[in-house]
């Protein structure tokens, strides 16, 4: 069983629109968790971090449910500038981060 | 505001050449690592680094040696490249425990 797992997509909405992404992960014993955005043929760059209470950064909501093992991202009023792959990493101490394969979004106008 | 710094960014290699890849960080971080990126998979870790002169073997290590000398400094080897090492490898380095990776640009590696 992979780490983290994430839905590869493509989830295709219009701007404006909100949609929302889920991680799971496997291991009871991670420590930290975080959103990325990779873009194509870019290196990854967080966009958040993810708590247990919740977080929100503008139009960006991160949820965890470490009972069920899961995050999520929810991004409200889609740009065109959305569109990248998101990945959820999970930090199991000693700084071994865990990488889902990324979940594709594609903004169209 | 370098960051991360990968070197090279492109590479073809033959089968069996072998090749160093660079990885600088400028924010005193104590641990760096490498990572593969294959289609589909997402990024798996090949090794890591606890501090200077410390290296340990991730998901993916065969094939690879590193070392790190400097603090600032991490290197990948392939002492005999093969086809199924061709990938996207990103290095990528943090500072406290449990904050976040800071990733370098990344080097698209060809093995023919």
């Amino acid at each position: 069983r992979k780490e983290v797992e994430q839905d590869p997509g493509p989830f295709n909405v219009p701007e404006g629109a909100t949609v929302a992404f889920n991680c799971t992960y496997s291991n009871s014993a991670s420590q930290s968790f975080f959103w990325y955005r990779q873009d194509c043929r870019k290196e990854p760059k967080l966009l958040m971090s993810v708590y247990s209470s919740g977080n929100e950064d503008g139009r960006f909501t991160a949820q965890l449910n470490r009972a069920s093992q899961y995050i999520s991202l929810l991004i409200r009023d889609s740009k065109l500038s959305d569109s990248a792959t998101y990945l959820c990493v999970v930090n199991r101490g000693l700084n071994k981060f865990y990488f889902g394969s990324g979940t594709k979004l594609n903004v169209k106008p | 505001n370098a960051g991360v710094t990968q070197t090279p960014k492109f590479r073809v290699l033959k089968t069996g050449q072998s090749m160093t890849l660079l990885c600088a960080q400028d924010m005193n971080h104590e641990y760096m690592y490498w990572y593969r990126q294959d289609p589909g998979m997402g990024l798996r870790l090949i090794h890591y680094s606890v501090g200077e002169g410390t290296t340990a073997k991730g998901e993916v290590p065969d094939g690879y040696n590193v070392s790190r000398l400097k603090k600032q400094n991490f290197l990948l080897g392939l002492e005999s490249a093969a086809p199924s090492q061709t990938s996207v490898y990103f290095c990528a380095s943090t500072g406290q425990p449990n904050t976040e990776a800071f990733f370098g640009q990344g080097t698209r590696l060809t093995v023919v």
